[in-house]
């Protein structure tokens, strides 16, 4: 059974600060991993979309990296602002049905 | 705009009481999928839509039943609920595999008292 870890699970970092978000998983046969944000009491926005035949991808100040073989992604953020303050969920997509499987996710807050 | 839609957006039901929350998506996606998030437990699939004309259980799908009405429509009903299924509610769909992502709508937020 795929299993998604993301570390840490909350975050505070001052405005400026570059920041890292890890996630890992424990199945590497996977289709693609896709990164999304969550905004208090709201939906899911995806960020991020990473083939399984990709390395990165990136858009705008984000920067999402996938080693597959290692079963870890990260996402970076350049130069955060207190508007990134959200939860980061990673999620795999793999096996049959093309079930998505989530980690738990990683609450950040950017302070001014 | 194009995307996923859900209806209602809040609810609230007494134990027992039955409802169905209704999705809708508009970009041609063949496959379709309810989850539930609770606080600690992440993102959980209950039933999932290859395509139209087929619906499979996922990882919670005690006392829930589902619908896939035609290729842009997937409803998920509860026929007696229970507090237990107090959660939000997301619907989403995904582009074809093995390189398409999901879409999910803005959830419904579902408290049975």
């Amino acid at each position: 059974k795929q299993e998604v870890t993301q570390i840490p699970a909350a975050l505070s970092v001052p405005e400026g600060e570059n920041l890292v978000l890890n996630c890992s998983f424990t199945d590497s046969a996977i289709y693609n991993l896709q990164w999304f944000r969550q905004d208090p009491g709201k939906g899911l926005t995806s960020l991020l979309l990473i083939q399984s035949s990709q390395r990165e991808q990136t858009s705008g100040r984000l920067n999402a990296s996938l080693d597959k073989s290692s079963g870890r992604s990260t996402l970076y953020i350049a130069a955060s602002q207190p508007g990134d303050s959200a939860t980061y969920l990673c999620a795999v997509r793999a096996g049959g049905g093309n079930k998505l499987t989530f980690g738990t996710g990683t609450q950040l807050k950017v302070e001014l | 705009n194009a995307g996923v839609t859900q209806t209602p957006k809040f609810q609230v039901l007494k134990t027992g009481q039955s409802m169905t929350l209704q999705c809708a998506q508009d970009m041609n996606h063949n496959s379709m999928y309810w989850y539930r998030q609770d606080p600690g437990m992440g993102l959980r699939l209950i039933y999932y839509s290859a395509s139209e004309g087929t619906t499979d259980k996922g990882e919670v799908p005690n006392g829930y039943n589902v619908s896939r009405l035609n290729k842009r429509e997937f409803s998920l009903r509860l026929e007696s609920a229970a507090p237990s299924q107090t959660s939000v509610y997301f619907c989403a769909s995904s582009a074809p595999r093995p390189g398409g992502g999901y879409t999910f709508g803005s959830g419904t937020r579902l408290t049975v008292v």
